[in-house]
């Protein structure tokens, strides 16, 4: 079954850092485009990062220079780090699989996890 | 970045048809995405490209685009398909990916 399981959210201070975590099952990270979504409580999806097979990595405007999209391959698994915390970031955060081509489909996504950047 | 739009509230009878609609320039060289999503819960893919359903999805869902706009159309709409409906596609660089801001669909 392939699956995508997030994990690393929780409460952080403004202008803290986190490190979230995708471990992938039923397919390897490496041979796929990995990406991350976030959704602020009550709000809308809101692309984050994607990273391609071969290593290249982009970001939206609103993380670039903060976040930083990585993987594992032996541990077939994706991350997430985020310094410089700000309130705006709290969100859950979503991993998915990104297909590029053109159509850009996201699919599976894993539950998620909440990060919540609050004093 | 270039912009995808969606009305923010949609509602159907029960057993009618409903059409969802994106819009925005990319559309017209990328192809959308639609998810759907109940409270709680992870999104999930319900079709994408030019008329492609996941497995598992029904076919009461179809998807279409027409100059700068991707439709969403669920002929029949039933009680559980009430929920959150996104798309996205991929910008003008190709390089990011931009979501629409989400339509609330009722099923009356």
């Amino acid at each position: 079954e392939v699956q995508l399981v997030e994990s690393g959210g929780g409460l952080v201070q403004p202008g803290g850092s986190l490190r979230l975590s995708c471990a992938a099952s039923g397919f390897t990270v490496s041979s796929n485009f990995m990406s991350w979504v976030r959704q602020a409580p009550g709000k809308g999806l809101e692309w984050v990062s994607v990273i391609y097979t071969a290593g290249n990595t982009y970001y939206a405007d609103s993380v670039k220079g903060r976040f930083t999209i990585s993987r594992d391959d032996s541990k077939n698994t994706v991350y997430l780090q985020m310094h410089s915390l700000r309130a705006e970031d709290t969100a859950v955060y979503y991993c998915a699989r990104y297909s590029g081509s053109n159509f850009g489909r996201f699919d599976p996504w894993g539950q998620g996890t909440l990060v919540t950047v609050s004093s | 970045s270039s912009e995808v739009t969606q009305d923010p509230a949609v509602s159907v009878a029960l057993g009618q048809t409903v059409r969802i609609t994106c819009q925005g320039d990319s559309l017209r060289t990328y192809y959308a995405s639609w998810y759907l999503q109940k409270p709680g819960q992870a999104p999930v893919l319900v079709m994408y490209g030019e008329n492609n359903r996941p497995s598992g999805i029904p076919g009461r869902f179809s998807g279409s685009r027409s100059g700068n706009t991707a439709s969403l159309t669920i002929t029949g709409a039933q009680a559980e398909d009430e929920a959150d409906y996104y798309c996205n596609s991929r910008d003008s660089s190709g390089n990011h990916v931009i979501f629409g801001g989400g339509t609330k669909l009722t099923v009356l």
